[in-house]
């Protein structure tokens, strides 16, 4: 158990709709980062918040947001959602934004997009 | 650009057979390296986080070794049991990243029969 939860577990949403997934960190970690994990691949990075500031971005386009607040909760929103969008989000907290800790991830959201 | 490869993708071991996991990856100029395991539809695991200047660690029936120069990893799992059919995933921090991201393979699967 890593302490790292996310809601929902499941979502079904459909093209063209905007998702809000949620991520709540262990406590003290000031570090939060998002992956997208398409079905037989490995988690993709999305974005990274060190302390509610965006400290780096993969190649996910901008319709992809987060926030990050004080009390060790996140966010990571999806606007226009395409069918391509369906997949696993994983979020991951560490102690700072190098990876010198190890990342503790969470269980989880399948999305799928119809 | 990164690549980070393993190989087989799939891999099936009567129990007691001891494990051999391999990654590779294309540029040397890595931070650390992690291997995770990931039961089906769930988040993933830390196992193991070998820094760059380290050559192996170990946990238990676990070992990972780390040659940089040869852009390989070594994840050894010995005697293994039905419990340990799962997906391994390596994954490497790059020291050119000015952020905790991770570059992940697309795992091997493996299952272990009784």
């Amino acid at each position: 158990e890593t302490g790292v939860t996310q809601s929902p577990t499941h979502l079904i949403k459909t093209r063209g709709q905007q998702v809000t997934l949620r991520c709540s960190s262990q406590s003290g970690h000031n570090t939060v980062s998002w992956y997208q994990q398409a079905l037989g691949q490995g988690p993709q990075f999305i974005f990274q918040y060190y302390r509610e500031e965006e400290n780096g971005r993969g190649n996910f386009p901008p319709r992809f947001s987060g926030l990050q607040f004080p009390n060790y909760s996140s966010e990571l929103n999806v606007n226009a959602l395409e069918l391509d969008d369906s997949a696993l989000y994983l979020c991951a907290s560490s102690l700072e934004a190098r990876g010198a800790d190890t990342q503790y991830f969470g269980p989880g959201t399948r999305l799928t997009v119809l | 650009k990164q690549e980070v490869t393993q190989i087989p993708a799939a891999l099936s071991v009567p129990e007691g057979e001891n494990l051999v996991l391999n990654c590779s990856f294309t540029d040397s100029a890595i931070y650390n390296l992690q291997w995770f395991r990931q039961d089906p539809g769930k988040g993933l695991t830390s196992l193991l986080l070998i820094q760059s200047s380290q050559r192996e660690q170990t946990s238990g029936r676990l070992n990972a070794s780390l040659d940089k120069s040869s852009g390989r990893s070594t994840l050894y799992i010995a005697a293994s049991q039905p419990g340990d059919s799962a997906t391994y995933l390596c994954a490497v921090e790059m020291t050119t990243d000015s952020w905790g991201k991770l570059q992940f393979g697309a795992g091997t699967q493996v299952v272990v029969t009784p």
